[in-house]
């Protein structure tokens, strides 16, 4: 079946680093991805859509500048955390959308934790 | 307004119960697609089903059921006999066209803890 890679599975880094997450398609192609945010016992909130080869579209609330979004080929998204806060800290996952139209495939998430 | 509702936060039984767990959506849309997943304590996502908006069928899979009414925007859940390793959360989900992308909106996520 489609399989969607995500890395690092879990992260550990310092206060005002920053970090980025990688989402790969395996073996199909991705023309949109989604990225999710999960804070503990709540739900997954939408960050952004990114489309390949185009600015990822941001949900309202979220800053661009601090969580960018490059989708560079039709296999890989990555989400990278800028000058990233205790706050930051959540569990990060991403989704593409395929392999069929109305199919979505996610990865198996990245834990953030920032000291 | 909340596109997807699952109003139970945490329901616990005994094993071998049989447990519904409620979701109710909105959406414009007239052809859209809801979604279950499953969300156990490692975190990765398991898809369960994917319904269209067309097809009021009901569905069968082993223990799992689901039980899809248009006419009052639901889209329930049933595990029959349930086990132990059932014990997750559950997500329902909503893809729809919102300002001209496709999006999946997530309801709530309901807890179920099935013990022994």
């Amino acid at each position: 079946g489609a399989v969607v890679s995500q890395h690092p599975s879990r992260v550990i880094c310092k206060s005002g680093t920053s970090v980025k997450i990688e989402c790969r398609s395996l073996d199909f192609q991705a023309t949109t991805m989604f990225w999710y945010r999960q804070f503990p016992k709540q739900s997954l909130m939408l960050m952004a859509t990114s489309n390949e080869g185009s600015k990822a579209t941001y949900e309202q609330g979220v800053e661009k500048d601090k969580f960018l979004i490059n989708h560079a080929s039709l296999t890989l998204s990555t989400l990278t955390v800028t000058s990233a806060h205790p706050e930051d800290s959540s569990f990060y996952i991403c989704s593409a959308r395929g392999p069929s139209f109305y199919g979505y495939t996610f990865g198996s998430g990245t834990r953030l934790t920032v000291v | 307004a909340q596109k997807v509702t699952q109003a139970q936060t945490e329901i616990s039984v005994v094993e071998k119960e049989d447990v519904t767990l409620d979701c109710v959506y909105e959406t414009r849309d007239t052809t859209y697609y809801l979604f279950w997943y499953k969300q156990p304590p490692s975190g990765e996502l398991v898809f369960l089903i994917r319904r269209n908006s067309f097809d009021e069928q009901n569905e069968i899979s082993g223990r799992y059921s689901w039980n899809f009414q248009k006419s009052t925007s639901s889209f329930n859940f049933t595990i029959t006999a349930s086990q132990v390793v059932d014990s997750a959360v559950y997500f329902c989900a909503l893809s729809e066209v919102i300002q001209g992308a496709q999006k999946l909106v997530f309801g709530q996520g309901t807890r179920l803890t099935i013990n022994p």
